[in-house]
């Protein structure tokens, strides 16, 4: 069965610095989440997207921003990087059926700040 | 501010024990209760997800009761294996939001 692709797996950058990172959901679904799981932390949401507008917002640094493309797959951008920005980057994604609202993980963008 | 709380944070067991890992929110208004498996540095394997009317799901080994009153969950391991070795996090969805909360999660060591 198809997954949720997050590209790229791996990402190295220097402080101040852009990143983006990509996310393509499972077929069908149109909700996209991002979070963020620090060293030896649980994740925390950032923002999510329903059929292309913004839905939920968590706790996303304003040095972020994202959307959702017509295709449905999002994209993460993160300016002027900073070393606590290091961490597990998570895009899920569900479909439209609130009866079937789990959410399903992508395999996650180590980014690394140095 | 819903918080989710999951004890213990670490388990070792031998290889074939029955074990339970618990999990706690604080505002019952929860809309689902979702139970993941993470391998380090690893993605999330969604296990098994209850919705706020039912009590319990199952699936293969695994059995995750909810009590929404209580604001509590469990998520049971049936003879447990090596295999099973993973951090197991507990998640909530909040009525009217589609984020979830995530607990700190219990490391589960299965010793063969």
């Amino acid at each position: 069965a198809a997954g949720v692709i997050q590209s790229p797996r791996h990402l190295i950058k220097e402080k101040r610095e852009t990143a983006t990172l990509k996310c393509y959901p499972i077929p069908r679904h149109d909700t996209v989440y991002w979070y963020q799981q620090g060293p030896g932390q649980d994740p925390q949401f950032l923002i999510s997207f329903y059929e292309k507008m913004q839905s939920d917002k968590g706790s996303i640094p304003d040095r972020f921003s994202a959307q959702q493309f017509s295709d449905y797959h999002s994209e993460l951008n993160m300016s002027s990087l900073e070393l606590g920005d290091s961490a597990l980057y998570f895009c899920a994604s569900s479909p439209r059926d609130a009866a079937t609202d789990t959410q399903y993980f992508g395999p996650g963008t180590r980014l690394t700040v140095l | 501010k819903q918080e989710v709380t999951q004890i213990p944070a670490a388990l070792s067991v031998p290889e074939g024990e029955n074990l339970v890992l618990n999990c706690s929110f604080t505002d019952s208004a929860i809309y689902n209760l979702q139970w993941f498996r993470q391998d380090p540095g690893k993605g999330l394997t969604s296990l098994l997800l209850i919705q706020s009317s039912q009590r319990e799901q199952t699936s293969g080994r695994l059995n995750a009761s909810l009590d929404k009153s209580s604001g509590r969950s469990t998520l049971y391991i049936a003879a447990s294996q090596p295999g099973d070795s993973a951090t197991y996090l507990c998640a909530v969805r909040h009525g009217g939001r589609r984020a979830l909360t995530f607990g700190s999660g219990t490391r589960l060591q299965v010793q063969p």
